[in-house]
């Protein structure tokens, strides 16, 4: 069965801290692994990592993935009050899109 | 563009009930899928759909049914309500999984 962990499961930092927030995999016939960000409502999509080694970057998050640990980071420096979230990571595997396999979640919670 | 929409928002049901969440997307997405969020455990997965006409159970599958008569349609139904299915349900679709997953903004559902 696939497994998607992620750690810390909670974070707590104050403006200006720079966090990472793991993420490791075992998917059948891995993919892909996706980060994600959920405010109150819907997750919204931050990166999609296939390749590893190659980092992805937008504004002060970035990710990286790592084949050969099976791992993933995800990256915030600079961190604001707007970051405070529920970041989740997600992979994907076999020969369908449709199955995401989704760790438990990362509570960050930013201070000002 | 509607994305994913998901009806209804809020639903209180009595145990033993059974009613229909109901999903649909614009995108001309082939694969559809849909979640359960509970605290803690980070988004689980139903049940998925390659396209229409396919459908596959997910992780936790017990309780829930689903079709996909047509590309834009992927309701899931609960057939005999329990307490263990109070919940926040989410559909997600997308196309390739080249540009992640695109996710409806939820049901909340208690069960009583």
């Amino acid at each position: 069965e696939d497994k998607v962990v992620q750690s810390p499961l909670s974070l707590v930092v104050h403006e200006g801290d720079t966090v990472t927030l793991n993420c490791s995999y075992e998917v059948t016939n891995f993919r892909s692994l996706l980060w994600y960000k959920q405010e109150k409502k819907a997750p919204t999509f931050l990166f999609m990592l296939t390749s590893s080694g190659i980092e992805k970057k937008s504004g002060r998050l970035s990710s990286i993935l790592d084949k050969k640990e099976l791992s993933s980071i995800l990256n915030i420096t600079a961190t604001q009050t707007g970051d405070s979230a529920i970041y989740l990571c997600a992979g994907t595997g076999g020969t369908s899109y449709g199955k995401l396999t989704f760790g438990q979640g990362t509570i960050l919670t930013v201070h000002p | 563009n509607a994305g994913v929409t998901q009806t209804p928002k809020f639903q209180v049901l009595k145990t033993g009930q059974s009613m229909t969440l109901q999903c649909a997307q614009d995108m001309n997405h082939e694969y559809m899928s849909w979640y359960r969020q509970d605290p803690g455990m980070g988004l689980r997965l139903i049940h998925y759909s390659v396209g229409a006409g396919i459908t596959d159970q997910g992780e936790v599958p017990n309780g829930y049914n689903v079709s996909r008569s047509t590309t834009e349609d992927f309701p899931l139904r609960l057939l005999s309500a329990a307490p263990s299915q109070t919940s926040v349900y989410f559909c997600a679709s997308t196309q390739t999984g080249v540009y992640g997953y695109t996710f409806g903004s939820g049901t909340r559902l208690t069960v009583v």
